[in-house]
């Protein structure tokens, strides 16, 4: 049973605009969420995360918004960059961590 | 600089013969992690380690084996590696726990023949 559900495998979106990248989860007690991005040949890189009891976490261009009550989290990128072209995992601890399966988010210049 | 080091970075060995991939990591982190990635299938955790001497399982452990003799160091063993084992191997490490955010190492491609 998947517990962290990144439903769209692929995302493509132009420079300059929002990237949206959502994740549902469905243990209740999952009390961390992280993003993480990765490059090709890289490991992935630890990106943004918010705690449970928030429902908003900013850095610079990166949003996370968190909605409880759905089990729904999201990433917002803005404006997005050729840069952040990576694949992107939702990952959510309590004590363990589950990762998604991944979205390929691919900028267009 | 703060880095999680794993070697070999690519490895292609054959079925049965023991192998030993490498974990350092030189932040004085707590937590390390063994994952693999597989199409389709994201990242799956093997065996984790809150600190020395103290390991677990993960979703995945059958065919491995760890130790955690020291804080640094945090090596993936597989005893009789078959090909189901073909896979894309990280390591990881993070301070105290899992939600400050994993550091994690460059990646180990294995392939068993």
């Amino acid at each position: 049973d998947q517990q962290v559900k990144q439903n769209s495998p692929s995302l493509s979106v132009q420079e300059g605009r929002i990237s949206i990248l959502n994740c549902d989860y469905t243990n209740s007690m999952f009390d961390y969420f992280l993003w993480y991005k990765k490059y090709p040949a890289e490991g992935p890189t630890f990106l943004i995360s918010i705690s449970s009891i928030k429902d908003k976490n900013e850095d610079g261009r990166f949003t996370v918004f968190l909605n409880k009550s759905a089990k729904h989290l999201s990433l917002h990128i803005v404006p997005s960059q050729p840069g952040d072209s990576a694949v992107y995992f939702c990952a959510a601890s309590g004590p363990w961590v589950t990762f998604g399966k991944g979205t390929l988010l691919t900028v267009n210049p | 600089e703060a880095q999680v080091t794993q070697n070999p970075r690519y490895l292609i060995t054959v079925t049965g013969k023991k192998l030993t991939v490498t974990c350092s990591q030189n932040m004085n982190h707590e937590y390390m992690s063994w994952y693999r990635q597989d199409p389709g299938l994201g990242l799956r955790q093997i065996y984790y380690s809150m600190n020395v001497e103290v390991t677990d399982k993960g979703d995945v452990p059958e065919g491995y084996k760890v130790s955690r003799k020291e804080k640094r160091n945090f090596p993936l063993i597989l005893e009789s590696p078959s090909p189901n084992q073909t896979s894309l191997y990280f390591c990881a490490s993070s301070p105290q726990g899992v939600n400050y955010g994993y550091t994690f190492g460059s990646g180990t491609r294995l392939t068993v023949v």
